[in-house]
C-alpha cells in the first residue's frame, strides 16, 4: 500500500523567512496531493492541493510543488507570520477516478514554529 | 454551521466500556470517512463509506470496532471493550463523489482510563 515520508518533523524559522517541508511517496498510481494545516486542539484545514498532471501550484503566499518522476512533493511557504506556526501534515490519494476509495494516506507532520 | 459536526467532542471511559461516536457530515457529501490520529502522528484511515455502503476498512478496524452509514446521512463508530490504546483523536471528513480529499470535522478525543 502507499507510504508518505515527510521531513523535517520540526522546523523553526524567522518572521518573514521562508520555509520548505518535504513529502515521498511510495505508490505511482497515487494522483492527488493535499497539505493540511493543524493547529492545536483543532481540526485538520485543506490549505493546498496538487494533481499529478500539474507541476506546480500557487496560493497567495503558499505553493506545492511535484515531481512524478522523483515520487516528491513540498511545500513552499514565503514570508511566514507567527500565524502560520502549525503543524502541517502532507497526504497522497488515488483519488477522484472510477471506485477509488480517495482515502488520504498521511505523512507524520511537521510541527513549523514562525518566531516574531 | 455546513462544516462536519462530530459529537461527543471529548469522552472519558474506563477500560472495557463501549463507546459511540457520531458524526454528521456536509449535507450534499455522499462519501463519508473514519480517521483515527494519536499524539505526534497523522490521521490514519480507518473506513470509508459512499452512501450507505461501507465499500473500504483499514486492517486497523479491529473486529471490536464497528460503523454504520444507515440512511446515507449521519455515521456512527462503536468502539466495543474499549483497551487504553484506543486513546485517540478519531476524525470524520466528508466529500462530494468524485472528489478527492475531505472536509473534516473536529473530531471527538477518547481517553480510556
Amino acid at each position: 500500500g502507499e507510504n508518505v515520508e515527510q521531513h523535517p518533523s520540526t522546523l523553526s524559522v524567522q518572521e518573514g523567512d521562508s520555509a520548505v517541508i518535504k513529502c515521498t511517496y511510495s505508490d505511482s498510481a497515487s494522483n492527488y496531493f493535499p497539505w493540511y494545516k493543524q493547529e492545536l486542539g483543532k481540526r485538520p484545514q485543506l490549505i493546498i492541493d496538487i494533481r499529478s498532471n500539474v507541476g506546480e501550484k500557487k496560493d497567495q503566499r503558499i505553493a506545492v510543488t511535484l515531481n512524478k518522476t522523483a515520487k516528491h512533493f513540498s511545500l513552499h511557504i514565503t514570508e511566514t507570520q507567527p500565524e502560520d506556526s502549525a503543524v502541517y501534515f502532507c497526504a497522497a490519494s488515488m483519488g477522484g477516478y472510477g471506485g477509488a476509495t480517495n482515502k488520504l494516506i498521511f505523512g507524520t507532520g511537521t510541527l513549523l514554529a514562525v518566531q516574531p | 454551521d455546513t462544516g462536519v459536526s462530530q459529537n461527543p467532542r471529548h469522552k472519558i471511559t474506563k477500560r472495557g466500556q463501549n463507546v459511540t461516536f457520531r458524526c454528521d457530515p456536509i449535507s450534499e457529501h455522499n462519501r463519508l470517512y473514519w480517521y483515527r490520529q494519536t499524539l505526534g502522528q497523522g490521521p490514519e484511515f480507518l473506513t470509508y463509506f459512499q452512501n450507505e455502503a461501507q465499500l473500504e476498512k483499514s486492517r486497523l478496524l479491529s473486529d471490536r470496532f464497528s460503523a454504520e452509514r444507515p440512511k446515507g446521512s449521519f455515521s456512527t463508530l462503536e468502539i466495543q471493550r474499549t483497551e487504553q490504546g484506543d486513546s485517540a483523536m478519531y476524525l470524520c471528513a466528508s466529500s462530494p463523489s468524485g472528489a478527492a480529499g475531505g472536509t473534516f470535522g473536529s473530531g471527538t478525543r477518547l481517553t480510556v482510563v
